[in-house]
Protein backbone atom coordinates (compact mmCIF):
# COMPACT_ATOMS: atom_id res chain seq x y z
CA UNK A 1 0.00 0.00 0.00
CA UNK A 2 0.97 3.69 -0.75
CA UNK A 3 2.00 5.12 2.07
CA UNK A 4 3.77 8.86 3.26
CA UNK A 5 5.10 8.85 6.53
CA UNK A 6 6.51 12.69 7.70
CA UNK A 7 8.11 12.99 11.12
CA UNK A 8 7.82 15.09 13.38
CA UNK A 9 4.64 15.15 13.89
CA UNK A 10 4.33 18.63 15.39
CA UNK A 11 7.45 20.91 16.45
CA UNK A 12 8.23 24.40 17.91
CA UNK A 13 10.99 26.85 17.28
CA UNK A 14 12.01 29.89 18.36
CA UNK A 15 11.84 32.77 15.44
CA UNK A 16 14.91 33.10 13.33
CA UNK A 17 15.91 29.47 14.00
CA UNK A 18 16.45 26.83 11.01
CA UNK A 19 14.35 23.37 11.80
CA UNK A 20 14.21 20.59 8.97
CA UNK A 21 10.72 18.67 8.64
CA UNK A 22 11.34 14.81 7.35
CA UNK A 23 9.18 12.76 4.52
CA UNK A 24 9.59 8.62 3.89
CA UNK A 25 7.09 7.11 1.24
CA UNK A 26 6.73 3.95 0.01
CA UNK A 27 4.94 4.83 -3.12
CA UNK A 28 6.05 3.44 -6.29
CA UNK A 29 6.18 3.82 -9.33
CA UNK A 30 7.16 7.28 -8.05
CA UNK A 31 6.54 10.19 -10.30
CA UNK A 32 6.89 13.41 -8.33
CA UNK A 33 6.90 14.64 -4.57
CA UNK A 34 5.46 17.89 -3.44
CA UNK A 35 5.69 19.84 -0.10
CA UNK A 36 2.75 21.96 0.65
CA UNK A 37 1.63 24.72 3.72
CA UNK A 38 -1.51 24.78 5.05
CA UNK A 39 -2.06 27.48 7.24
CA UNK A 40 -4.72 27.07 9.98
CA UNK A 41 -8.69 27.36 8.04
CA UNK A 42 -7.27 27.83 4.85
CA UNK A 43 -6.34 25.06 1.66
CA UNK A 44 -2.89 23.67 1.39
CA UNK A 45 -0.91 25.66 -1.35
CA UNK A 46 2.12 24.12 -3.31
CA UNK A 47 5.72 25.09 -2.23
CA UNK A 48 7.69 22.75 -4.33
CA UNK A 49 7.70 19.94 -6.97
CA UNK A 50 10.16 17.83 -7.70
CA UNK A 51 10.47 15.29 -10.12
CA UNK A 52 12.95 11.57 -9.97
CA UNK A 53 15.73 14.20 -11.79
CA UNK A 54 15.76 16.06 -9.11
CA UNK A 55 17.53 16.71 -5.71
CA UNK A 56 17.20 19.97 -4.71
CA UNK A 57 14.66 22.44 -5.03
CA UNK A 58 14.35 26.20 -3.50
CA UNK A 59 11.57 28.51 -2.94
CA UNK A 60 12.52 31.35 -0.72
CA UNK A 61 13.30 30.27 2.94
CA UNK A 62 12.18 26.89 1.87
CA UNK A 63 14.44 23.80 0.56
CA UNK A 64 12.99 20.57 -0.20
CA UNK A 65 15.35 17.64 -0.91
CA UNK A 66 14.87 14.36 -2.69
CA UNK A 67 16.76 10.97 -2.15
CA UNK A 68 14.62 8.77 -4.82
CA UNK A 69 16.70 5.34 -3.83
CA UNK A 70 16.40 5.84 -0.35
CA UNK A 71 11.98 7.21 -0.70
CA UNK A 72 13.48 10.30 1.55
CA UNK A 73 12.55 13.96 1.42
CA UNK A 74 13.05 17.02 3.65
CA UNK A 75 11.88 20.18 3.71
CA UNK A 76 14.69 22.87 5.51
CA UNK A 77 13.11 26.01 6.31
CA UNK A 78 15.64 29.18 6.98
CA UNK A 79 15.87 31.74 9.62
CA UNK A 80 11.91 31.16 10.71
CA UNK A 81 9.16 33.33 10.66
CA UNK A 82 5.99 33.37 12.49
CA UNK A 83 4.26 33.32 9.51
CA UNK A 84 5.83 29.90 8.86
CA UNK A 85 3.47 28.56 11.49
CA UNK A 86 1.13 25.97 9.28
CA UNK A 87 0.66 22.43 8.43
CA UNK A 88 3.66 21.16 6.25
CA UNK A 89 2.01 18.40 3.98
CA UNK A 90 4.25 15.90 2.01
CA UNK A 91 2.88 14.24 -1.29
CA UNK A 92 3.88 12.02 -3.49
CA UNK A 93 2.56 10.81 -6.79
CA UNK A 94 2.62 7.46 -8.72
CA UNK A 95 2.61 7.83 -12.26
CA UNK A 96 -0.31 6.28 -14.33
CA UNK A 97 -4.01 7.99 -15.39
CA UNK A 98 -5.84 10.40 -13.56
CA UNK A 99 -4.74 11.36 -9.98
CA UNK A 100 -2.51 9.20 -7.66
CA UNK A 101 -1.42 11.68 -5.01
CA UNK A 102 -0.34 10.44 -1.92
CA UNK A 103 -0.78 12.72 1.10
CA UNK A 104 1.19 12.68 4.20
CA UNK A 105 -0.94 13.92 7.99
CA UNK A 106 1.75 16.77 8.13
CA UNK A 107 3.91 18.35 10.75
CA UNK A 108 2.60 21.15 12.74
CA UNK A 109 4.97 23.45 12.96
CA UNK A 110 4.86 26.61 15.49
CA UNK A 111 7.09 29.66 15.29
CA UNK A 112 7.63 31.39 18.75
CA UNK A 113 8.97 34.83 19.61
CA UNK B 1 -8.33 36.10 -10.61
CA UNK B 2 -9.95 34.10 -7.47
CA UNK B 3 -8.60 31.07 -8.16
CA UNK B 4 -10.44 28.22 -6.82
CA UNK B 5 -14.08 29.59 -4.45
CA UNK B 6 -16.07 27.38 -2.74
CA UNK B 7 -19.62 27.71 -1.21
CA UNK B 8 -20.39 27.31 1.15
CA UNK B 9 -17.81 27.81 3.78
CA UNK B 10 -19.46 26.44 7.19
CA UNK B 11 -22.76 23.79 6.62
CA UNK B 12 -24.33 22.03 9.87
CA UNK B 13 -26.76 19.11 8.57
CA UNK B 14 -29.10 16.58 10.14
CA UNK B 15 -28.20 12.92 9.42
CA UNK B 16 -30.26 12.38 6.50
CA UNK B 17 -30.51 15.73 4.60
CA UNK B 18 -28.90 16.41 1.44
CA UNK B 19 -26.79 19.22 0.35
CA UNK B 20 -24.61 19.74 -2.79
CA UNK B 21 -20.72 21.37 -1.90
CA UNK B 22 -19.98 23.77 -5.20
CA UNK B 23 -16.83 24.63 -6.59
CA UNK B 24 -15.44 26.75 -8.79
CA UNK B 25 -12.61 27.73 -10.77
CA UNK B 26 -11.09 30.55 -12.95
CA UNK B 27 -7.59 29.48 -14.48
CA UNK B 28 -9.16 27.52 -17.28
CA UNK B 29 -8.07 24.22 -15.73
CA UNK B 30 -8.94 21.13 -17.45
CA UNK B 31 -8.74 18.67 -14.16
CA UNK B 32 -10.83 19.26 -11.04
CA UNK B 33 -11.07 17.79 -7.68
CA UNK B 34 -12.87 17.09 -4.44
CA UNK B 35 -10.82 15.98 -1.24
CA UNK B 36 -11.77 15.47 2.56
CA UNK B 37 -9.38 15.87 5.40
CA UNK B 38 -10.03 14.42 8.61
CA UNK B 39 -7.55 14.78 12.12
CA UNK B 40 -5.18 12.66 12.37
CA UNK B 41 -5.38 11.88 8.28
CA UNK B 42 -4.09 12.96 5.45
CA UNK B 43 -6.37 14.22 2.09
CA UNK B 44 -8.29 11.55 0.53
CA UNK B 45 -9.72 11.86 -2.48
CA UNK B 46 -13.68 11.57 -3.15
CA UNK B 47 -13.91 12.12 -6.87
CA UNK B 48 -12.35 13.78 -9.25
CA UNK B 49 -12.55 14.84 -13.24
CA UNK B 50 -9.94 14.67 -15.35
CA UNK B 51 -11.39 16.79 -18.19
CA UNK B 52 -14.51 18.34 -19.08
CA UNK B 53 -17.40 15.58 -19.13
CA UNK B 54 -15.41 13.02 -17.49
CA UNK B 55 -15.97 11.86 -13.67
CA UNK B 56 -14.07 9.26 -11.89
CA UNK B 57 -14.24 7.90 -8.50
CA UNK B 58 -11.05 8.35 -6.11
CA UNK B 59 -10.31 6.71 -2.59
CA UNK B 60 -13.64 7.57 -1.10
CA UNK B 61 -16.43 7.87 -3.00
CA UNK B 62 -18.93 6.27 -1.17
CA UNK B 63 -21.92 8.30 -0.55
CA UNK B 64 -21.08 11.14 -2.70
CA UNK B 65 -21.65 12.22 -5.95
CA UNK B 66 -20.44 14.53 -8.56
CA UNK B 67 -21.30 16.58 -11.52
CA UNK B 68 -18.86 18.41 -13.74
CA UNK B 69 -21.10 21.11 -14.92
CA UNK B 70 -18.80 22.64 -17.24
CA UNK B 71 -15.00 23.28 -17.59
CA UNK B 72 -15.27 26.23 -14.26
CA UNK B 73 -17.74 24.25 -12.02
CA UNK B 74 -17.40 20.98 -10.08
CA UNK B 75 -20.19 19.90 -7.58
CA UNK B 76 -19.79 17.17 -4.51
CA UNK B 77 -23.68 16.35 -3.67
CA UNK B 78 -24.23 13.95 -0.15
CA UNK B 79 -27.80 12.31 -0.88
CA UNK B 80 -28.27 11.16 2.38
CA UNK B 81 -25.89 12.51 5.46
CA UNK B 82 -24.53 10.70 7.86
CA UNK B 83 -22.03 11.81 11.26
CA UNK B 84 -19.01 9.70 8.79
CA UNK B 85 -19.37 12.62 6.70
CA UNK B 86 -18.44 15.36 9.17
CA UNK B 87 -14.88 16.61 7.32
CA UNK B 88 -13.48 19.84 6.23
CA UNK B 89 -14.02 19.44 2.46
CA UNK B 90 -11.40 21.04 -0.19
CA UNK B 91 -11.67 21.42 -4.20
CA UNK B 92 -8.58 21.76 -6.18
CA UNK B 93 -8.05 21.92 -9.56
CA UNK B 94 -4.94 21.63 -11.60
CA UNK B 95 -4.34 21.93 -15.52
CA UNK B 96 -3.49 18.22 -16.36
CA UNK B 97 -3.93 15.16 -14.47
CA UNK B 98 -0.94 14.35 -12.41
CA UNK B 99 1.25 13.06 -15.21
CA UNK B 100 4.34 15.59 -15.45
CA UNK B 101 3.73 17.59 -12.00
CA UNK B 102 1.17 19.68 -12.49
CA UNK B 103 0.62 21.86 -9.80
CA UNK B 104 -3.12 21.11 -7.83
CA UNK B 105 -4.50 24.88 -6.40
CA UNK B 106 -6.70 24.30 -3.93
CA UNK B 107 -9.96 26.29 -2.65
CA UNK B 108 -10.37 27.30 0.77
CA UNK B 109 -12.60 24.53 1.98
CA UNK B 110 -16.02 23.86 2.99
CA UNK B 111 -16.29 23.00 6.81
CA UNK B 112 -19.30 20.68 7.49
CA UNK B 113 -21.05 18.88 10.19
CA UNK B 114 -23.68 16.16 10.24
CA UNK B 115 -25.15 15.59 13.58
Amino acid sequence: KNQVEQSPQSLIILEGKNCTLQCNYTVSPFSNLRWYKQDTGRGPVSLTIMTFSENTKSNGRYTATLDADTKQSSLHITASQLSDSASYICVVSGTGGGNKLTFGTGTQLKVEL
Amino acid sequence: NAGVTQTPKFQVLKTGQSMTLQCAQDMNHNSMYWYRQDPGMGLRLIYYSASEGTTDKGEVPNGYNVSRLNKREFSLRLESAAPSQTSVYFCASSARPDRGAYEQYFGPGTRLTVT
